[in-house]
């Protein structure tokens, strides 16, 4: 079966810390993981996919088959990138997509 | 930027009333989905339609659950009769490649 984990609820950092945010997933055939990021009160967006290998906002996120993780790292975290972080799963033969519970980002200043 | 947008933002019903959700994806989209969060639990998937027709959908898209896209530029998400467990987050998303979809803002539903 498909499943998304996302092991933390709450990650706090100090403004300029490295941030991860974990994700394994669970799924027997060709993943595809992609970030999405709730800001306060606003809707779901796109942060990043897996295979346009790109940096947004600092971000990026490298999938490991092996482990099966798309963990999200920034290495400087600012304050506006406090925010809910949800990781997702796709795959080539359906076209929803399944979340993982989020993580909420806190960065202090 | 196009924007996917969803009305009401909030919606109060009673028990046992029929609802209806309304969104209008971004215009040169192809594919629409309906997604529902209930409070402090994950996005979980409703549906997808395609081609103008339901191209797949989960097993909490029950027979109370209907979509429709009437006029080309609108898709909804009817519940038939409303029950206390439908209260959520209900989020429509377009895209035109499968993924990478433009979520709209949702619309909160209460049901009392």
């Amino acid at each position: 079966a498909q499943r998304v984990t996302q092991p933390e609820k709450l990650l706090s950092v100090f403004k300029g810390a490295p941030v991860e945010l974990k994700c394994n997933y669970s799924y027997s055939g060709s993943p595809e993981l992609f970030w999405y990021v709730q800001y306060s009160r606003q809707r779901l967006q796109l942060l990043l996919r897996h295979i346009s290998r790109e940096s947004i906002k600092g971000f990026t996120a490298d999938l490991n088959k092996g482990e099966t993780s798309f963990h999200l790292k920034k290495p400087f975290a600012q304050e506006e990138d406090s925010a809910m972080y949800y990781c997702a799963l796709g795959s080539y033969n359906t076209d929803k997509l399944i979340f993982g519970t989020g993580t909420r980002l806190q960065v202090f200043p | 930027e196009p924007e996917v947008t969803q009305t009401p933002s909030h919606q109060v019903t009673q028990m046992g009333q029929e609802v209806i959700l309304r969104c209008v994806p971004i215009s040169n989209h192809l594919y629409f989905y309906w997604y529902r969060q209930i409070l402090g639990q994950k996005v979980e998937f409703l549906v997808s339609f395609y081609n103008n027709e339901i191209s797949e959908k989960s097993e909490i898209f029950d027979d109370q659950f209907s979509v429709e896209r009437p006029d080309g530029s609108n898709f909804t998400l009817k519940i038939r009769s409303t029950k206390l467990e439908d209260s959520a987050m209900y989020f429509c998303a377009s895209t035109n490649t499968g993924y990478g979809y433009t979520f709209g803002s949702g619309t909160r539903l209460t049901v009392v």
